[in-house]
């Protein structure tokens, strides 16, 4: 079964500062790969998504991935923090591969703190 | 147009009540999705429709029964709850097989089961 592992359930950083959340799937296949955030009392919004075309991938918001096959690892980085980066950031893995990509699995998130 | 909607956004029953979250989009997606959020946890699946159909449902009890009456619209009724139920009901929708499919996800239904 394909699945998703975060690593540190929270993160701070100061304003400006780089931000890194980790994400390392465990899967024989390079699965389709998600980032979402979710901002308090919301829904889930997708910053980024790997579909095995290019494997830096640039979303939202200034953020970016980088699907690493020999690492198993697809980490999320913004160069500079901004306050309103402050959320939830869940990694997520689509086991469907040309079909539906909405059935998602998702790891447990990782709470961005931003410091002025 | 590119919301999920969803209503109420909070719902307080009881054990023995009997309710109905709705979910609505008009983006011409053919999957819909019920996705379950507890608090300080990740969304995890419960049922997916694609074209009106269910096509996948994650073991969820039957105290959760999934209806889609058209392309637009999603049920999930509610009947003889747990408290351990209470939680963040999420909705998404997506189009099948679109190279760049995205799944957009309602703000959901915060769910207090007494």
């Amino acid at each position: 079964a394909q699945s998703v592992t975060q690593l540190g359930s929270h993160v701070s950083v100061s304003e400006g500062a780089l931000v890194l959340l980790r994400c390392n799937y465990s899967s024989s296949v390079p699965p389709y790969l998600f980032w979402y955030v979710q901002y308090p009392n919301q829904g889930l919004q997708l910053l980024l998504k790997y579909t095995s075309a290019a494997t830096l991938v640039k979303g939202i918001n200034g953020f970016e991935a980088e699907f690493k096959k020999s690492e198993t690892s697809f980490h999320l980085t913004k160069p500079s923090a901004h306050m309103s980066d402050a959320a939830e950031y869940f990694c997520a893995v689509s086991p469907d591969r040309g079909s539906t990509l909405g059935r998602l699995y998702f790891g447990r998130g990782t709470q961005l703190t931003v410091w002025p | 147009d590119t919301e999920v909607t969803q209503t109420p956004k909070h719902l307080v029953m009881g054990m023995t009540n009997k309710k109905s979250l709705k979910c609505e989009q008009h983006m011409g997606h053919r999957a819909m999705y019920w996705y379950k959020q507890k608090a300080k946890k990740p969304p995890e699946l419960m049922f997916v429709y694609s074209y009106e159909k269910l096509s996948i449902n994650e073991s969820v009890p039957s105290r959760f029964s999934p209806e889609c009456p058209n392309s637009s619209l999603l049920n999930l009724h509610l009947h003889a709850l747990q408290p351990e139920d209470s939680a963040l009901y999420l909705c998404a929708s997506s189009q099948p097989g679109q190279l760049d499919e995205k799944l957009f996800f309602g703000s959901g239904t915060q769910l207090s089961v007494l």
